[in-house]
């Protein structure tokens, strides 16, 4: 049972540069998530996903979108990496029942 | 998050208790959780409460809910070496329960 899964675990990344950040989820969780996690700061949203075919905005998703073409899957892009991107990204996913998101273990991205 | 609020430190001594206090500002919140993280690792759900509930105790966990205040606590009883994480409080609104989460509280227990 994989649970939550993201790809890669750590990038260093020129300015400028596009990036894609893989999430997939084998629970079928309809809803999906992406925070950010920096020092001092706890974790905030970026994007989210009610369902399939669908997606809206957290606290944070200036530089950042997403995509939701199946249930498994939500990848998160940063079109032009900036050093302010620079954070660990945990990818989240939960029935939508409104009990448990279930985290990934994280991407640590450095923008240089 | 800027709505939820925790203090960012705090030491006990093995086998003592852990109080671990945080304030929100949304009144429309209806779950409010804590979550565990271990260093180099994701969030770990702890337990949660619904915010018409004053109390939950879930083992060596209790969550108290002051609703008037938009205060939340969490206590460990008899805390253990294996209790040192961050400890984060968040609440849960909107139709995919977005969570907004407070900056963390670092619980180090002492020998």
């Amino acid at each position: 049972i994989a649970g939550i899964t993201q790809a890669p675990t750590s990038q260093i990344l020129a300015a400028g540069r596009r990036m894609t950040l893989r999430c997939t989820q084998d629970m079928r969780h309809n809803a999906m998530y992406w925070y950010r996690q920096d020092l001092g700061l706890g974790l905030r949203l970026i994007h989210y996903s009610n369902t399939a075919g669908t997606t809206g905005k957290g606290e944070v998703p200036d530089g950042y979108s997403v995509s939701r073409a199946n249930t498994d899957d939500f990848p998160l892009t940063l079109a032009s990496a900036v050093p302010s991107q620079t954070s660990v990204y945990f990818c989240a996913s939960s029935s939508g029942e409104g009990n448990e998101q279930f985290f990934g273990p994280g991407t640590r991205l450095t923008v240089l | 998050g800027e709505d939820v609020e925790q203090s960012l430190f705090l030491s006990v001594r093995e086998g003592d208790s852990s109080v671990i206090n945080c304030t929100y500002t949304d009144s429309s919140s209806t779950y409010l959780y804590w979550y565990k993280q271990e260093p180099g690792a994701g969030l770990q759900l702890l337990t949660y409460i619904f915010s018409n509930m004053d109390m939950k105790q879930d083992q060596r966990l209790t969550v108290l809910l002051n609703k008037k205040d938009k205060h939340l606590s969490l206590r460990i009883a008899d805390t253990q070496t294996g209790d040192s994480a961050i400890y984060f409080c968040a609440e849960g609104r909107g139709s995919a329960r977005q969570l907004t989460f407070g900056s963390g509280t670092q619980l180090t227990v002492l020998p």
